[in-house]
């Protein structure tokens, strides 16, 4: 069983076009993330939800838009593609908010931007 | 902003040999100190986390040590193997602030 799941796992796309990228964890975890692997391969967090509500927006542009529906879902919506926006993105999940649990990664959606 | 170096960037040890990389970071507001490691087109896993300054945490023949007050771990590898080729990353956390993780040491064992 996948405890950390994301779809899809490659994405190719042109530029201006709105996509989005799924994530979903079945360890019953109350806190989930997106991360970014950018050009240098620092993993920097993007976003990061608990039990569905906003916790932290680390300065990203307002095309990215994360949506929870239920906090086992964390879906990235990001509209009008950029070249920069080509990256790798790590959906990731924890027991809890704060404190010092271990994280959970998924495998990553590596998104390239045409 | 945090800043969370790993050094060395990359390493090649030869099959059986020991070996040790080391994260640095802000020693005020400590939190937590993770290690995970990963592996080529797989997720991040995680190794350990650390919160007690002197900490010592083992896992076969992988250990890490921590000291907070100078802000630096070691991760140690005893006999390294092939199978241990991986980029290595720490991450640290600061009070109520989300991970910072480090770039990375990239290891390969040479069979």
């Amino acid at each position: 069983d996948t405890a950390v799941s994301q779809t899809p796992k490659y994405l190719v796309t042109q530029m201006g076009n709105d996509k989005s990228i799924k994530c979903e964890q079945n360890l019953g975890h109350d806190t989930m993330y997106w991360y970014k692997q950018d050009s240098k391969k620092f993993l920097k967090i993007m976003f990061s939800y608990n039990n569905k509500e906003l916790i932290i927006n680390e300065t990203v542009p307002n095309r990215f838009s994360p949506k929870s529906p239920d906090k086992a879902h964390l879906n990235l919506h990001i509209n009008s593609l950029e070249l920069g926006d080509s990256a790798v993105y790590f959906c990731a999940s924890s027991p809890k908010l704060g404190g010092a649990d271990t994280q959970y990664f998924g495998p990553g959606t590596r998104l390239t931007v045409l | 902003i945090l800043n969370v170096e790993q050094s060395p960037q990359s390493l090649h040890v030869q099959e059986g040999d020991s070996t040790n990389f080391t994260c640095s970071f802000p020693s005020s507001n400590f939190y937590a100190l993770h290690w995970y490691r990963w592996e080529t087109a797989k997720s991040p896993e995680a190794l350990f986390v650390m919160t007690l300054n002197g900490d010592e945490k083992k896992k076969g023949r992988i250990s890490a040590t921590l000291n907070t007050k100078e802000g630096y771990s070691y991760l140690y590898i005893k006999g390294s193997q092939p199978e241990d080729s991986a980029t290595y990353l720490c991450a640290f956390k600061a009070g109520n602030t989300p991970l910072v993780f480090g770039k990375g040491t990239r290891l390969s064992v040479i069979a």
